[in-house]
């Protein structure tokens, strides 16, 4: 099974700062990773696919980078709305895997 | 608008039996893959199964292969997931989630429903 590592667990920034979330897989999955995010009570929303495509209807400040092993979330600009839990996904092997999830708080 | 609605969660004991449901509109359900991925109260996000748009090809995680069935009913546009020989540790909320074909990920998700495994 590919293991999806998230970094860091807890990430406390203020509204205006840059995000900056990671994501390592324990074996190459190519450029096919995406990333979610879910608030309190709320299902995940795709944010990002295949690494660095937009999902539709997301807000610009919102960036992904990386292939291989090695993943990176960016939130350019940190709105109110977007303290949650991020989660990356990949879908180059079976079974589909999660990370484990970065909580963004306010700090 | 592309909706899923899943029904079906309840509190059952351990080693019992529960049939979940997710009834999708709004787009045409035959085409898409569909998924059922799973969140323990206070954990992360959990793969369980998956199955192709025509039923033919279906995909489990390891820790629910031989207990639990995906299946789906296209004329009805719903998408089962049977769950035998049920475990504490199957307690979570259960989402129901489409395979987008063009992201060729999750693009659509249900609401959840909250299966609980206790005697």
């Amino acid at each position: 099974e590919t293991v999806l590592t998230q970094s860091p667990a807890t990430l406390s920034l203020s509204p205006g700062e840059r995000a900056t979330l990671s994501c390592r897989a324990s074996q190459s999955v190519s450029s096919y990773l995406a990333w979610y995010q879910q608030k309190p009570g709320q299902a995940p929303r795709l944010l990002i696919y295949d690494a660095s495509n937009r999902a539709t209807g997301i807000p610009a400040r919102f960036s992904g980078s990386g292939s291989g092993t090695d993943f990176t979330l960016t939130i350019s600009s940190l709105e109110p709305e977007d303290f949650a839990v991020y989660y990356c996904q990949q879908r180059s092997h079976w079974p589909r895997t999660f990370g484990q999830g970065t909580k963004l708080e306010i700090k | 608008e592309v909706q899923l609605l899943e029904s079906g969660g309840g509190l059952v004991q351990p080693g019992g039996s529960l049939r979940l449901s997710c009834a999708a509109s709004g787009f045409t359900f035959s085409t898409y893959a569909m998924s059922w991925v799973r969140q323990a109260p206070g954990k992360g996000l959990e793969w369980v199964s998956a199955i192709d748009g025509s039923g033919g090809s279906t995909y489990y995680t390891d820790s629910v292969k031989g207990r639990f069935t995906i299946s789906r009913a296209n004329s009805r546009n719903t998408l089962y997931l049977q769950m035998n020989s049920l475990r504490a540790d199957d307690t979570a909320v259960y989402y129901c989630a489409r395979w987008g074909s063009s992201t060729l990920f999750y693009d659509c998700w249900g609401q959840g429903t909250l299966v609980t495994v206790s005697s």
